[in-house]
């Protein structure tokens, strides 16, 4: 069964950094691409970031600079570097496979990533 | 910067059609795909590529895409169908987008 796990969320104080990680089945991760959502709690999703088959990255604005993705394809592994974490960047965060015109399927179940002092 | 819009919620009767809209510049020119999540879970795509189910997906659910907006219809609606559904598409100035989201209530 395709499918992706995410892990690495937990507690965190603001200015830290966290690395998330997923952890994918069923496919080669270097061979689509792969994206990362977040989900604050009780609001919408938002995109965070994007990785390309060929390498190229892409983020959005509220994390530019601060956040990075990444895969390693002997491990055939996504992940998420956070820097500098905020409170608002609180949130579930989800991995996803990217597929055909930038749909998404399947998403993972997500790791939380709490920002607080 | 483009936006995408969702009404916050729809409520529909039992066995009846919910429709749910998502309105964009010109949305009829990008590609829309549509995710269902229920409380607790994570998204599940339901429509792709305006108007495609995958797999394992119910005939009642639909996608339209004109204009300035898109639309999920789901056709006799069930229970089960009670979620927050968000629409999605590209931009090439913001990357990944998503509508705010609709929560749909079957009464």
């Amino acid at each position: 069964e395709v499918q992706v796990v995410e892990s690495g969320g937990g507690l965190i104080q603001p200015g830290g950094s966290l690395r998330l990680s997923c952890a994918a089945s069923e496919f080669i991760v270097s061979h689509t691409y792969m994206t990362w959502v977040r989900q604050a709690p009780g609001k919408g999703l938002e995109w965070v970031s994007l990785i390309f088959s060929g390498g190229s990255t892409y983020y959005a604005d509220s994390v530019k600079g601060r956040f990075a993705i990444s895969r390693d394809d002997s491990k055939n592994m996504l992940y998420l570097q956070m820097n500098n974490l905020r409170v608002e960047d609180t949130a579930i965060y989800y991995c996803a496979r990217g597929a055909g015109s930038n749909w998404f399927d399947p998403w993972g179940q997500g790791t939380l990533v709490t920002v607080s002092s | 910067s483009y936006e995408l819009t969702q009404s916050l919620s729809v409520s529909v009767a039992l066995g009846q059609t919910a429709r749910i809209t998502c309105g964009g510049d010109n949305i009829g020119g990008k590609i829309v795909h549509w995710y269902q999540q229920k409380p607790g879970q994570a998204p599940v795509l339901v429509i792709y590529r305006d108007n495609n189910r995958p797999s394992g997906i119910p005939e009642r659910f639909s996608g339209s895409n004109s204009g300035n907006t898109a639309t999920l219809t789901i056709s006799r609606a069930q229970v089960g169908d009670e979620a927050d559904y968000y629409c999605q598409v590209w931009d090439s100035s913001t990357g990944i987008l998503f509508g705010g989201g609709t929560k749909v209530t079957v009464l």
